[in-house]
């Protein structure tokens, strides 16, 4: 089945380590993003890309750095200076950056100990 | 500046009750799009409809139906007759022009149905 794959799903961390999330998707779309979900603060743009080798800032990216080296993968790194990483990260995709009609992962969960 | 209120934080409901969910949207753009996603407990949200700023007919779909009202920023939502498996927290989310590749999410509503 088409769709967006976000593993892992709970992942816990040691302070002062960076952490890679991996996201897949082969629904053969264009634009990717990540968010981050916090309680009461809904969703926050962290980092999107509209075309394989090319990503933008969202409203949070320090702390965090993307690639997009495939159509099909976005792996968000949430490195140690991010001072508040524990969160429910979210990865999106859709056809195009103008279609706005995003399909989501299922997320992971960062806990950093 | 963009923004989207969904002052609603919890609302409970008894079964086959309605349910109105509020949206509240802020935007000097005169293009612009606004969102409904639902996000189930599994964690993913799903898409439930998109409605641009030049159509305010309001839209049905089954037991779901959007209010667009530019006289007041709102884009509200109902469900009628409501079941357990509409519990999810519901999300209103707002993109201004083709330029603009964000989608401004409010916080969210927790809706639960209980039975």
């Amino acid at each position: 089945d088409g769709g967006i794959t976000q593993s892992p799903k709970y992942l816990f961390r040691k302070e002062g380590q960076n952490v890679t999330l991996s996201c897949e998707q082969n629904l053969n779309h264009d634009a990717m993003y990540w968010y981050r979900q916090d309680p009461g603060q809904g969703l926050r743009l962290i980092y999107y890309s509209q075309i394989v080798n090319d990503f933008q800032k969202g409203d949070i990216a320090e702390g965090y750095s993307v690639s997009r080296e495939k159509k099909e993968s976005f792996p968000l790194t949430v490195t140690s200076a991010q001072k508040n990483p524990t969160a429910f990260y979210l990865c999106a995709s859709s056809i195009d950056s103008a279609s706005g009609e995003l399909f989501f992962g299922e997320g992971s969960r960062l806990t950093v100990l | 500046a963009q923004k989207v209120t969904q002052a609603q934080t919890e609302i409970s409901v008894v079964e086959k009750e309605d349910v109105t969910l509020d949206c509240v949207y802020e935007t000097r753009d005169t293009t612009y799009y606004l969102f409904w996603y639902k996000q189930p407990p599994s964690g993913e949200l799903v898409f439930l409809i998109r409605r641009n700023s030049f159509d305010e007919q309001n839209e049905i779909s089954g037991r779901y139906s959007w209010n667009f009202q530019k006289s007041t920023s709102s884009f509200n939502f109902t469900i009628t007759a409501s079941q357990v498996v509409d519990s999810a927290v519901y999300f209103c989310a707002l993109r201004t022009n083709f330029g603009n590749e964000k989608l401004t999410f409010g916080t969210g509503t927790r809706l639960t149905i209980i039975p």
